[in-house]
């Protein structure tokens, strides 16, 4: 009965690869986010879809790539990954004006 | 752009009681909210204060002064599981929609 579900819980990659990371909300929230959140903790915005639509682009690599196939679902693949990607990456859901509510996170290292 | 700023670290004795500041600079403000994360975990929402004054849940307050934007997290009876990671966080309109950009963070550690 998990609210935000994200797989897989960590990610151990060559730098290169192509990697994705799935995220599912049972809250019926309408808007969804990936948060990037580095050794220092500071929780960046990535993404932010509402109803399927993307609503927030921050300066992000075009290496990755969100898809929403539905409002329940919100994923990310990442191309050529590189060094600096290592990090631990939150999708959260929210409906506004309620506080978010974040998966337990995507530990990637990336080797 | 938006800027927070927070204390990095606090250090409280159990059973005490401590407040994290945090001011804020943006434009479209709507409010500011509380976060807790403990190492390896996720961040939990705490509190969410749209308007001025004092919210309270339990042994955890917030409060707002949008005059000031100026804002903090009083947190009452302190327990050894209260040390962890605590966010600021700001809604405000960006682009036609609601974004909440959070705090650098504040570590409190809790000692007996």
């Amino acid at each position: 009965d998990t609210a935000v579900s994200q797989t897989p819980k960590y990610l151990v990659t060559q730098m290169g690869n192509d990697k994705s990371i799935k995220c599912e909300q049972n809250l019926g929230h309408d808007t969804m986010y990936w948060y990037k959140q580095d050794s220092k903790k500071f929780l960046k915005i990535m993404f932010s879809y509402n109803n399927k639509e993307l609503i927030i682009n921050e300066t992000v690599p075009n290496r990755f790539s969100p898809k929403s196939p539905d409002k329940a679902h919100l994923n990310l693949h990442i191309n050529s990954l590189e060094l600096g990607d290592s990090a631990v990456y939150f999708c959260a859901s929210s409906q506004a004006p309620g506080g978010y509510t974040f998966g337990s996170g995507t530990r990637l290292t990336v080797v | 752009g938006q800027s927070l700023e927070q204390p990095s670290e606090v250090t409280a004795v159990e059973g005490a009681i401590v407040q994290i500041n945090c001011t804020y600079q943006t434009s479209g403000f709507y409010g500011l909210s509380w976060y807790q994360q403990h190492d390896g975990g996720a961040p939990t929402f705490l509190s969410y204060n749209g308007l001025d004054g004092l919210e309270e849940t339990g042994r955890f307050s917030s409060f707002l002064s949008r005059s000031d934007s100026y804002g903090y997290l009083l947190l009452q009876e302190l327990q050894m599981k209260d040390s962890a990671s605590y966010f600021c966080a700001v809604r405000d309109r960006s682009g036609g929609y609601q974004k909440v950009t959070f705090g650098t963070g504040t570590k409190l550690q809790v000692i007996p």
